[in-house]
C-alpha cells in the first residue's frame, strides 16, 4: 500500500506570496492531519480534516486554511507569507479520527521564505 | 505549550550499546506514541502505548509508561548507526477530540 505522499516536495517563495501544499492519504484513510515544524518550535498541530470536514484547528492565525477533498486528498493554504512561516510542512494520515488512531506521516514539504 | 518534554535533548552512544530516551507530560492522556525522524523527513510511528498499560515491546524498542509520574521511556536495546535519528513522544490527551501533541525530541547519534 502507497504511503502518504506530499507534493511538492521543496517550495521558495517570497515574502506575501501564498502558497497551496497537497497531501494525498493512504488509500482508505479518511483523515488528514496538518502539522509545522520548526526549529524553534517543533512539532505544531494545524488542522484535521476527516470526511471533508475539518474537525480540529491549532493556534495559528487566519492565514493558514485548508481543506479535503471527496477522495481524501488535502490541501492547505497559507495567504501573505511571512519569513516565519519558513518550515518543514507535514501532513499525517489515519483510518479514524486522530485523536483514536496512528497516525502516518509523509515525507513533508519544506517552505522556504524568502 | 508542549505536552510531551523529551529528556536528554542529545544523546551519543556506541553502536551495541543501549539507548534510553524519556518523556514527561502534562495532563492525564488517552495514549502516548513514540516517532522517529530522519534528518528533515517525515516522522517514522514507533510504539503506541494506551493509558492502561504499563509496557510494550517492538522489536528491539520497549516502551513503559508510568502514569503516576506522567512519565514515559523508550529503550533502544543494541543500538545501531542507522538508529541515528529524532525521537519523539507524542500524547494524546484525555479529552476527546484534541490533536496529538508533540515534545520536542531527543536528538540520538549511534556511533559506529
Amino acid at each position: 500500500k502507497a504511503g502518504v505522499t506530499q507534493t511538492p516536495r521543496y517550495l521558495i517563495k517570497t515574502r506575501g506570496q501564498q502558497v497551496t501544499l497537497s497531501c494525498s492519504p493512504i488509500s482508505g484513510h479518511r483523515s488528514v492531519s496538518w502539522y509545522q515544524q520548526t526549529p524553534g518550535q517543533g512539532l505544531q498541530f494545524l488542522f484535521e480534516y476527516f470526511s471533508e470536514t475539518q474537525r480540529n484547528k491549532g493556534n495559528f492565525p487566519g492565514r493558514f486554511s485548508g481543506r479535503q477533498f471527496s477522495n481524501s486528498r488535502s490541501e492547505m493554504n497559507v495567504s501573505t507569507l511571512e519569513l516565519g512561516d519558513s518550515a518543514l510542512y507535514l501532513c499525517a494520515s489515519s483510518l479514524r479520527l486522530a485523536y483514536t488512531d496512528t497516525q502516518y506521516f509523509g515525507p513533508g514539504t519544506r517552505l522556504t521564505v524568502l | 505549550s508542549q505536552q510531551g518534554e523529551e529528556d536528554p535533548q542529545a544523546l551519543s552512544i556506541q553502536e551495541g550499546e543501549n539507548a534510553t530516551m524519556n518523556c514527561s507530560y502534562k495532563t492525564s492522556i488517552n495514549n502516548l506514541q513514540w516517532y522517529r525522524q530522519n534528518s528533515g523527513r517525515g516522522l517514522v510511528h514507533l510504539i503506541l502505548i494506551r493509558s492502561n498499560e504499563r509496557e510494550k515491546h517492538s522489536g528491539r524498542l520497549r516502551v513503559t509508561l508510568d502514569t503516576s509520574k506522567k512519565s514515559s521511556s523508550l529503550l533502544i536495546t543494541a543500538s545501531r548507526a542507522a538508529d541515528t535519528a529524532s525521537y519523539f513522544c507524542a500524547c494524546h490527551p484525555n479529552s476527546g477530540n484534541t490533536p496529538l501533541v508533540f515534545g520536542k525530541g531527543t536528538r540520538l547519534s549511534v556511533i559506529a
